[in-house]
Order: structure tokens, then C-alpha cells, then sequence
């Protein structure tokens, strides 16, 4: 059983169009998390939602937004695609500090973003 | 604010030697700290935690790691190295807000 999916896994498009990638955990966790993988295997935070309550936003662009519909998922839209934004992205969750619990973080299998 | 350095971005050692992966923390408040591992194209995985209890943490595929405050490191080791464990390590310090903070990430290669 997967605990952290996403999908696409791979995800080629040209530059100035909208897409989505969309993440799904089973593992009842609380928190979840986007991050991103430059080509210089480098790896930052920019999202974390808490309960569906967005509780991280890191320095990133209005183009990229998440939305939790639930606390099982999260999804990440991004309009009008730069260059630059061609990189892996992470889904990744955890249970929530408050229940006790140290914040381990499991991660999804990720998805490469390549903008034409 | 929180950081990590990992000294070395690429390591490479003979299958069956002694591996060493740096990995030095900064915070103001006791850390959290992790190793995660990435194989090629694949996800994170976690290799193993230090959360302010053992001071020497053991993991998964015979790694561990030794928490030294008065050095402000947390470096990752193994006895003997296989070629399975060619990898990239990731270091990383967990702050008050639940969010991780990585290393650049350090390459290990095993030489047969």
C-alpha cells in the first residue's frame, strides 16, 4: 500500500500553460507538505497545510497555489509555467507535533515538472 | 533561523570501507535532526532521527549517527559500505514549525 502518492509522476508542458499536480496520503496524518527539487538536487519547503489550514508559505510565486480538500490530500496548481520552474516536486506528510508525536515526514515518490 | 551544512557533496569509498557523511546543524533551540536517503528517481527515505533522546541513533541498512552538541554535528556512518547504498544523503534540521530544513545533499558512490 502506497502512503504517499502522486500523480503524474512525469509531467512535460510548454511554457505560459496551468497544470496540477495532485498528492494523496493514507496514512491519517494531519500535516502535509510541498517541496521542491532543483537540478542541483536541492530541496526546499513551500507549502505545508495543517487540518486543510494552510500553516507554511514559503517566498513562492502567486502562480503556485495548493489546495487541501481534505486532510488526505493536497494539491499543487501552478498557472502560467516558467522555465524555472521545471524541478522535482515532493508531496510529503506528517502527524501533527501537537498529537505527540515528533514530526517524521514521509515522502511521496515525486513528480518531475519539465517546462518546454 | 535554522540551517545545515553537509561538507562534501560528493563521497566516494570502496565497497566494504568505512563510510563518513558530514553533516554540521546551527539552531537557538534544541533540533530535531534527520538523514534522509534519495535513490536514483525515487522519493525520500528516512534513514533515521535524532529527537533529544540516545545520543547515538541507530537507522535502517546498518547507518548511524552520533548527536555531538559541543560540536554541532550530526554525521552520518556506516561500518562497511555496499554498492546498494550509492545514493544521495540529505541531512536535515526540523524547526519550530514543523518544516525541514536540507542540506545541498552529499552523493555517495561504492567503488567495487
Amino acid at each position: 500500500d502506497t502512503a504517499v502518492s502522486q500523480t503524474p509522476k512525469y509531467l512535460v508542458t510548454q511554457m505560459g500553460n496551468d497544470k496540477s499536480i495532485k498528492c494523496e496520503q493514507n496514512l491519517g496524518h494531519d500535516t502535509m507538505y510541498w517541496y521542491k527539487q532543483d537540478s542541483k538536487k536541492f530541496l526546499k519547503i513551500m507549502f505545508s497545510y495543517n487540518n486543510k489550514e494552510l500553516i507554511i508559505n514559503e517566498t513562492v510565486p502567486n502562480r503556485f497555489s495548493p489546495k487541501s480538500p481534505d486532510k488526505a490530500h493536497l494539491n499543487l496548481h501552478i498557472n502560467s509555467l516558467e522555465l524555472g520552474d521545471s524541478a522535482v516536486y515532493f508531496c510529503a506528510s506528517s502527524q501533527d507535533r501537537t498529537s505527540g508525536y515528533y514530526n517524521e515526514q514521509f515522502f511521496g515518490p515525486g513528480t518531475r515538472l519539465t517546462v518546454l | 533561523a535554522q540551517s545545515v551544512t553537509q561538507l562534501g557533496s560528493h563521497v566516494s569509498v570502496s565497497e566494504g570501507a568505512l563510510v563518513l557523511l558530514r553533516c554540521n546543524y546551527s539552531s537557538s533551540v534544541p533540533p530535531y535532526l534527520f538523514w534522509y536517503v534519495q535513490y536514483p528517481n525515487q522519493g525520500l527515505q528516512l534513514l533515521l532521527k535524532y529527537t533529544s533522546a540516545a545520543t547515538l541513533v541507530k537507522g535502517i541498512n546498518g547507518f548511524e549517527a552520533e548527536f555531538k552538541k559541543s560540536e554541532t554535528s550530526f554525521h552520518l556512518t556506516k561500518p562497511s559500505a555496499h554498492m546498494s547504498d550509492a545514493a544521495e544523503y540529505f541531512c536535515a534540521v526540523s524547526d519550530l514549525n514543523d518544516k525541514l530544513i536540507f542540506g545541498t545533499g552529499t552523493r555517495l558512490q561504492v567503488f567495487p
